[in-house]
């Protein structure tokens, strides 16, 4: 079982609706979950970070951990063109104390 | 206020080539690393520096060596290039490594194909 586990997509969704990406993570351990974006041929950026179980808001952006479940998934609402891009989840702590354990990454593309 | 900086930007290298990847940030982070980029495989780290003065092995260090030259600088040397080693490398650093809130951020990458 790979530990940090993402479905690699692609996700396509029409412009306006939510895109709902989802990750599962296997070290019980993990203690911060972070979502970066990366568009094509660039460097990955960093969208939001979430420890805390529940949601989290920024912006379209709601992130939402479940530690009993370790899952941990992004919600982008009103989705636009320039969301198209790969979606990275990663995880932080336990076994990998100080380091980042990424996903695979979901494709996203948002269609007009 | 740049952030971090890789060079060079594109590399082609031939079986057996050496060279280094060079990567600076200018945050004042004390942890930096180096991870590569195949596709379908997200990210994988290499090496990576705690802090000045110290590296240790990620999850696939083999044939790669690091140096930390000095807080801003953290270089990855292929010694003998393979073409398995063709791939997007990054360099990162983050300014509070072990905090729930340590963030990594990421350089613009190096394009490196070994024929």
């Amino acid at each position: 079982q790979k530990e940090v586990e993402q479905n690699s997509g692609p996700l396509s969704v029409p412009e306006g609706a939510i895109a709902s990406l989802n990750c599962t993570y296997s070290d019980r351990g993990s203690q911060s979950f972070f979502w970066y974006r990366q568009y094509s041929g660039k460097s990955p950026e960093l969208i939001m970070f979430i420890y805390s179980n529940g949601d989290k808001e920024d912006g379209r952006f709601t992130a939402q951990l479940n530690k009993a479940s370790q899952y941990v998934s992004l919600l982008i609402r009103d989705s636009q063109p320039s969301d198209s891009a790969t979606y990275l989840c990663a995880v932080a702590g336990g076994t990998s104390y100080g380091k980042l354990t990424f996903g695979q990454g979901t494709i996203l593309t948002v269609h007009p | 206020n740049a952030g971090v900086t890789q060079t060079p930007k594109f590399q082609v290298l031939k079986t057996g080539q050496s060279m280094t990847l060079q990567c600076a940030q200018d945050m004042n982070h004390n942890s930096m690393y180096w991870y590569r980029q195949d596709p379908g495989m997200g990210l994988r780290l290499i090496y990576y520096s705690a802090s000045e003065g110290t590296t240790d092995k990620g999850e696939v260090p083999n044939g790669y060596n690091v140096s930390r030259l000095n807080k801003r600088e953290f270089s990855l040397r292929l010694e003998s290039a393979a073409p398995s080693q063709t791939s997007v490398y990054f360099c990162a650093s983050s300014g509070r490594r072990g905090a729930r809130t340590d963030t990594q951020y990421f350089g613009p990458g190096t394009r490196l194909t070994v024929l």
